[in-house]
């Protein structure tokens, strides 16, 4: 089956920085990879995903760059706010009855 | 309108309790799935209906029973837990396309169980 790693577990930027996370995957089969932003006590909501037919797509201050090859993908925001604070959970899948394998996540903090 | 609704929010119960998770969702999709949240773990996947067909992950202790009555409807039903399956038990649906494809997930707030 798919296994997703990602990384960094947490990270701190400082208002206006960029932040990073990276995801890696195992399944070469694998062509669908979203990106899931929770506030805290809130629900999971979709910011940002890729099909892998595309290697880079952006939404504003979003971004995400897939290499197939390298079988990893990022999530990219820049100029980060305070409201950005939150976990991100990367997935990978896609390719049976939707089901799709999670990362661990990132907690995000922005300090204003 | 929220598009996936569950209830309760919040459920404590004793271990030889029996108790059911609600999940509806009123997108009109055509898959449903469970998924348990825990502390520091990746959101697991518990249970898919999708085109009223049951996918589930084979690890899933029998304790946990899903029920999906139609389209828009999703249940879980517990028995026996153990204090370890205290988690947040996620539902969502989305729109699969041709022969599975992903859609986007539309989660709803959340079932907080504990397990005592």
């Amino acid at each position: 089956g798919e296994n997703v790693e990602q990384h960094p577990s947490t990270l701190s930027v400082q208002e206006g920085d960029s932040a990073v996370i990276k995801c890696t995957y195992s399944d070469s089969a694998s062509n669908y990879f979203p990106w899931y932003k929770q506030e805290l006590g809130k629900r999971p909501q979709l910011i940002i995903d890729i099909r892998s037919n595309v290697g880079e797509k952006k939404d504003q201050r979003i971004a995400v760059t897939l290499n197939k090859t390298a079988k990893h993908f990022s999530l990219h925001i820049t100029e980060t706010q305070p409201e950005d604070s939150a976990v991100y959970f990367c997935g990978a899948g896609g390719t049976s009855y939707g089901k799709l394998t999670f990362g661990q996540g990132t907690i995000l903090t922005v300090h204003p | 309108e929220t598009g996936v609704t569950q209830t309760p929010r919040h459920l404590v119960m004793g271990m030889t309790n029996k108790k059911s998770l609600k999940c509806e969702q009123h997108l009109g999709h055509n898959a449903m799935y469970w998924y348990k949240q825990s502390a520091k773990k990746p959101l697991e996947l518990m249970f898919v209906y999708s085109l009223e067909e049951r996918v589930e992950n084979n690890s899933v202790p029998s304790r946990f029973s899903p029920e999906c009555p139609n389209s828009s409807h999703l249940f879980l039903h517990l028995h026996t837990l153990q204090p370890e399956d205290s988690a947040l038990y996620l539902c969502a649906s989305s729109q699969d396309r041709s022969q599975g494809e992903a859609g986007e997930l539309f989660f709803g707030e959340g079932s907080r169980l504990t397990v005592l």
